[in-house]
């Protein structure tokens, strides 16, 4: 069973403009939504995350955006840059569960310049 | 600073070969994780050690994966035998302590023929 959907499975945008990748989760326990940037021959880089206490966090040109009672997040890229091409993927876990990631399925968001 | 390093970054071999695949986690990290991706299954935790013990292995998935932490520097993730279905990129993560962020590897590419 995924516990977290992700969506778009891709999604082209063109530089300027606003990226935006939805994910939605089941497990109410989960208390840690962090996001992960990959780049083609690359590991996944943490990039932002955020913990249920608060309904959005900014961090540059990234923003989550966290609906508790829907059990939903997002992230947001603003003035999408071609080099902000690459594969997203959200991420959650509990604290019960030693902290343990389950991945979304993964974006790749491709930056037209 | 040097990141999680794996090696080999690509791996080819024929069906029924032993696969070993190494780790150094971050230095001073007691937490380290293997993951499997593929295209079908995406992200996919196989096994999480903390302070060089097994805590989960619920995600190998048969008898034919093993992992092992002898020390705080250094991991292996073994196959054997290797099956053309294991094909997909392994990558190891390591976090200071359990709930801290999660750094990873470039991965191994792994092809099995």
């Amino acid at each position: 069973q995924q516990q977290v959907k992700q969506s778009p499975q891709s999604l082209i945008v063109q530089k300027g403009g606003i990226s935006i990748i939805n994910c939605a989760y089941e497990n109410t326990a989960f208390d840690y939504f962090p996001w992960y940037q990959q780049f083609p021959g690359k590991g996944p880089a943490l990039l932002i995350a955020i913990r249920p206490d608060v309904s959005e966090k900014k961090e540059g040109r990234f923003t989550i955006s966290f609906n508790k009672s829907a059990k939903q997040f997002s992230l947001h890229i603003m003035d999408s840059q071609p080099g902000d091409s690459a594969t997203y993927f959200c991420a959650a876990s509990e604290e019960g569960s030693a902290r343990q990631l389950t991945f979304g399925s993964g974006t790749q968001l491709t930056v037209l310049p | 600073d040097a990141g999680v390093i794996q090696s080999p970054r690509h791996e080819v071999t024929e069906m029924g070969q032993e696969v070993t695949l190494r780790c150094k986690p971050i230095s001073g990290h007691n937490s380290l994780f293997w993951y499997r991706q593929t295209m079908m299954r995406g992200l996919e935790l196989l096994i999480y050690f903390n302070n060089n013990v097994p805590i989960d292995d619920s995600g190998m998935p048969e008898d034919r994966f093993s992992a092992k932490m002898p020390n705080a520097s250094f991991s292996t993730l073994k196959i054997q035998p290797s099956e053309p279905r294991d094909s997909a990129v392994y990558f190891c993560a390591s976090s200071s302590q359990v709930g801290q962020p999660q750094h990873f590897g470039d991965g191994t590419r792994l092809s099995i023929l």
